[in-house]
């Protein structure tokens, strides 16, 4: 079975351009998850969403920050415009269910110059 | 509030070592207890789970007992193998208010 499918897996940009991941969750999973890691701040979570309905996005950092779930099986996360501090390995995960075992993709490596 | 809490790292143990792994909880209902193990470049992987005291959870010669007397969830192994470098983090989940948590990680580097 495909598990958590994420893209780009590496995005190289520069400061103030708008950057998309995307993520493809496992199917029949009912909750998604945004996570970013830095080796500062390690693991974060950023939005997760349960049913395609944004459940909690308190870990957002700021209003540049979008995230979107259309339907079951895709969902987005927008950084507008982009700085160099959102540098970071980008995680999508789906879980069935918000307390159940949660599935991670290999992550986007995003680069902001 | 609920939370795990693990051993500072970076562990450096030879090969087939014994490895400990220390992970303690703080949780108000009866959590679900797992590791994830992150190999460089890669996402977390689910590495085992428990969900109710004593239970043991194992996989790939790892093991985990769960203990609700000492609230611990500790991940050993007996004999560790270079490819077991990662960084390893015990989550606990608890159903009471949908929560899940992540501790900080523990980087672990086996030499040859």
């Amino acid at each position: 079975d495909a598990g958590v499918i994420q893209s780009p897996r590496h995005e190289v940009t520069e400061m103030g351009q708008e950057v998309t991941l995307r993520c493809k969750p496992i199917s029949g999973h009912n909750s998604l998850f945004w996570y970013r890691q830095t080796m500062m701040r390690g693991l974060e979570l950023l939005i997760y969403f349960n049913n395609n309905v944004p459940i909690d996005d308190s870990g957002m950092p700021e209003d540049r920050f979008s995230a979107k779930m259309p339907n079951a099986s895709f969902s987005t996360l927008k950084i507008q415009p982009s700085e160099p501090r959102d540098s970071a390995v980008y995680f999508c995960a789906s879980s069935l269910g918000e307390v159940r075992p949660r599935f991670f993709g290999p992550g986007t490596r995003l680069t902001v110059l | 509030g609920d939370s795990v809490t693990q051993m500072e790292g970076p562990v450096t143990l030879s090969e087939e070592a014994f490895l400990t792994i220390n992970c303690t909880y703080t949780a108000t209902g009866y959590p679900s207890l797992f590791w994830y193990v992150q190999y460089p470049g890669e996402g977390l992987q689910l590495l085992l789970k428990a969900t109710k005291a004593d239970d043991k959870g194992s996989n790939k010669g790892f093991e985990a007992t769960y203990r609700k007397e000492t609230t611990s969830f500790h991940l050993e192994k007996g004999s560790v193998q270079v490819s077991d470098s990662a960084v390893y983090f015990c989550a606990l989940s608890v159903n009471t208010g949908n929560q899940f948590y992540f501790g900080t990680g523990t980087s672990l580097t086996v030499i040859p």
